[in-house]
């Protein structure tokens, strides 16, 4: 079958770092989203990779190994406006996207 | 450009009620997709089309019926609401198979009493 694990919830403080992992199993890779979905709202895309290695985006950087199996999201000088939950999606061997349940990040001042 | 729309934001249904949610995007997408999300699980499939006039089961296609008569839009009809269906729905799209972000719409709150 195929399956995605991230840590259910995280807590962190503003200005810091925090690195939420993802693991997963599925028939076939053919990339890996990172969304952020605020509580209530849709989730938005924050990055993609398909190749091994780090992505980085301003605040936000993405780590892929295929290899493992693996990915995280690193997210830097954290504020509070980045408490939300971080959906990690893999694109299968149809390009169907398997998500992960989300890690929910809780950012206390 | 409003991207990717959904109708209605929240209803309530009794056990047994009808109903059709709407999808509508207006980037000429050709793949689109019905996604349900429970507390503590992730987004589960339960419908998707390739292109107009084409639709395919997802992962969770039990209790649910869609239809693509237009290429911008995806109608979800649930016959005979059931309270398992309580959920939040989101409907996403895609401009071709191997582009593979979606753009979700703003998703829609329901309740089966």
């Amino acid at each position: 079958g195929q399956n995605i694990d991230q840590p259910t919830e995280m807590t962190a403080t503003e200005g810091a770092i925090v690195q939420i992992n993802c693991t997963y199993q599925t028939s076939g890779f053919n990339g890996l989203f990172w969304y952020q979905q605020h509580a209530g709202e849709a989730p938005t895309f924050l990055s993609y990779n398909v190749l091994d290695g780090l992505e980085e985006k301003g605040r936000f950087s993405s780590f892929l190994s295929r290899s493992k199996g693996y990915s995280y999201l690193l997210l830097k000088e954290l504020q509070m406006k980045d408490s939300a939950s971080y959906l990690c999606a893999v694109v299968d061997s149809n390009y169907q996207l398997i998500w992960g349940a989300g890690t929910k990040l809780i950012i206390k001042p | 450009n409003a991207g990717v729309t959904q109708t209605p934001k929240f209803r309530v249904l009794k056990t047994g009620q009808s109903m059709t949610l709407l999808c509508a995007q207006d980037m000429n997408h050709e793949y689109m997709y019905w996604y349900r999300q429970d507390p503590g699980m992730g987004l589960r499939l339960i419908h998707y089309s390739v292109g107009e006039g084409t639709t395919a089961k997802g992962e969770v296609p039990d209790g649910y019926n869609v239809s693509r008569l237009k290429k911008q839009n995806f109608l979800l009809g649930l016959e005979s609401a059931a309270p398992s269906q309580t959920s939040v729905y989101f409907c996403a799209s895609k401009p071709a198979r191997e582009l593979n972000e979606q753009f979700f719409g703003p998703g829609t709150r329901l309740t089966v009493l």
